[in-house]
């Protein structure tokens, strides 16, 4: 079954460079998906790579898929303390019915950025 | 232009009770997807409704419903309230042309005491 494995907790120094690492079992995915939850808050889509690409670099942020290996990867550069919150991977399900159908989520890593 | 917008935001309620919680997609999106986030699970797929019928539902038990209205609004109904439904329970919206973006909204904290 489907399946979305993250680490649950990084801590990194501000300015340092953050990565927070994913893997997936469903190969049939098409999108992969970073999202941000902040404390007592919803999830803002960060990011999203589609599963025949390799990177995507958006500003601070840049995404690696490793589609043979079913890892993926988010890399915040100059982490600030405004970065510290959960991050959720998640794969959008086999194509049902054309649309993207429902998403599969890690349960999140929390990152923590010290001063 | 707005995004996802939740109602409550908060809603305690009594074991047994039913809770109904609302949720107005983007505008132009016809897609609504509904989770459950509860402290130890994760994020849990509920249901999913598109042009007004139900696509796709998780592993969740009958007592959980919704439906979509032809504006695409959306309510998720809990019947027979048990404790563990204390979660947050996050809506979403998609558009099947943009469908590969999938936007949440702040979420309803539902309590059941």
């Amino acid at each position: 079954g489907e399946d979305v494995e993250q680490s649950l907790f990084l801590s990194v120094r501000e300015g340092d460079s953050s990565v927070i690492n994913c893997t997936y079992t469903d190969s049939s995915s098409t999108y992969l998906y970073w999202y941000k939850q902040e404390p007592g808050a919803g999830l803002q889509l960060l990011t999203y790579i589609f599963s025949n690409m390799d990177m995507k670099q958006d500003q601070r942020l840049t995404v690696l898929l490793n589609k043979k290996d079913k890892h993926l990867s988010l890399r915040i550069a100059d982490t600030q303390t405004g970065d510290s919150a959960i991050y959720f991977c998640a794969e959008s399900q086999a194509n049902y019915g054309g649309s993207q159908g429902n998403l599969i989520f890690g349960k999140g890593t929390k990152l923590s950025v010290k001063p | 232009e707005a995004g996802v917008t939740q109602s409550p935001t908060h809603l305690i309620k009594t074991r047994g009770q039913q809770a109904t919680l609302r949720c107005s997609p983007i505008s132009g999106h016809t897609s609504v997807y509904w989770y459950q986030q509860a402290l130890g699970l994760g994020l849990q797929f509920l249901l999913w409704y598109d042009e007004g019928e139900e696509r796709n539902r998780g592993n969740f038990p009958p007592r959980f419903s919704g439906r979509q209205f032809p504006n695409y609004s959306s309510e998720l109904n809990v019947n027979a309230l048990e404790l563990e439904d204390s979660a947050l329970y996050l809506c979403a919206s998609s558009s099947l042309d943009i469908s590969h973006t999938i936007y949440f909204g702040e979420g309803s904290w539902l309590t059941v005491v």
